[in-house]
């Protein structure tokens, strides 16, 4: 089992540009989630699913969009990058009710 | 809303020394709680995990929590931490029927050998 991997590792965008980030499990997990480091900030959930097909608002999604089109795979898109969108992003996956979260490695995004 | 605390923001401690970091939430319902680990340049690792039964609970490298619910408390402790344990601890909440997920904003952990 790979168990969360995201892609790709690091990025540099200008302001303005658009990208997606992919979250990919091969643990068969329903829910999967998508969120942001900042320092001194821990980490703030940005939108979750909890099912093929399904979306939901977190903490802070504005400027994000995502997609569950496919159980295993969980895309976080940014339309138009702002500076304020540099960060480090964690996407995550559990089971169901009670089970603990697997984190995937991270992406370092950087906005100039 | 729910809420996570963490007062502690960064602890430096000497090899040896008793670690202990606070972690407070706000949710009155039904809550399962977690600790999670992030060493330098790495992803979350769980560190141990609460649902219900015995409040206290033992994790990974020697790292126990004790769940009191009067007082909205899951506290981490190790009797001797190493250098090794270096890192940012997160306390975690998952409550309520959609299984909101809420972190606390983090311990930095020094520990000088």
């Amino acid at each position: 089992n790979a168990g969360v991997t995201q892609t790709p590792k690091f990025r540099v965008l200008k302001t303005g540009q658009s990208m997606t980030l992919l979250c990919a499990q091969d643990m068969n997990h329903e829910y999967m989630y998508w969120y942001r480091q900042d320092p001194g900030m821990g980490l703030r959930l940005i939108h979750y699913s909890v099912g093929e097909g399904t979306t939901a608002k977190g903490e802070v999604p504005d400027g994000y969009n995502v997609s569950r089109l496919k159980k295993q795979n969980f895309l976080l898109g940014l339309e138009s990058a702002a500076p304020s969108q540099t960060s480090v992003y964690f996407c995550a996956s559990r089971q169901g009710q009670g089970a603990e979260q697997y984190f995937g490695p991270g992406t370092r995004l950087t906005v100039t | 809303a729910q809420s996570v605390s963490q007062h502690n923001h960064h602890v430096i401690l000497s090899e040896a020394a008793s670690l202990e970091l606070g972690c407070n939430y706000s949710y009155g319902g039904t809550v399962n709680l977690f600790w999670y680990v992030q060493y330098p340049g790495q992803h979350l690792q769980l560190l141990l995990k609460y649902f219900s039964g015995d409040p206290l609970v033992k994790g990974i490298k020697g790292f126990e929590a004790e769940f009191i619910k009067s007082k909205f408390s899951f506290n981490l402790r190790k009797p001797s931490v190493q250098w090794s344990d270096t890192a940012e601890y997160f306390c975690v909440t998952v409550s309520g029927g959609y299984q909101k997920v809420t972190f606390g904003t983090g311990t930095k952990l020094q520990v000088i050998p």
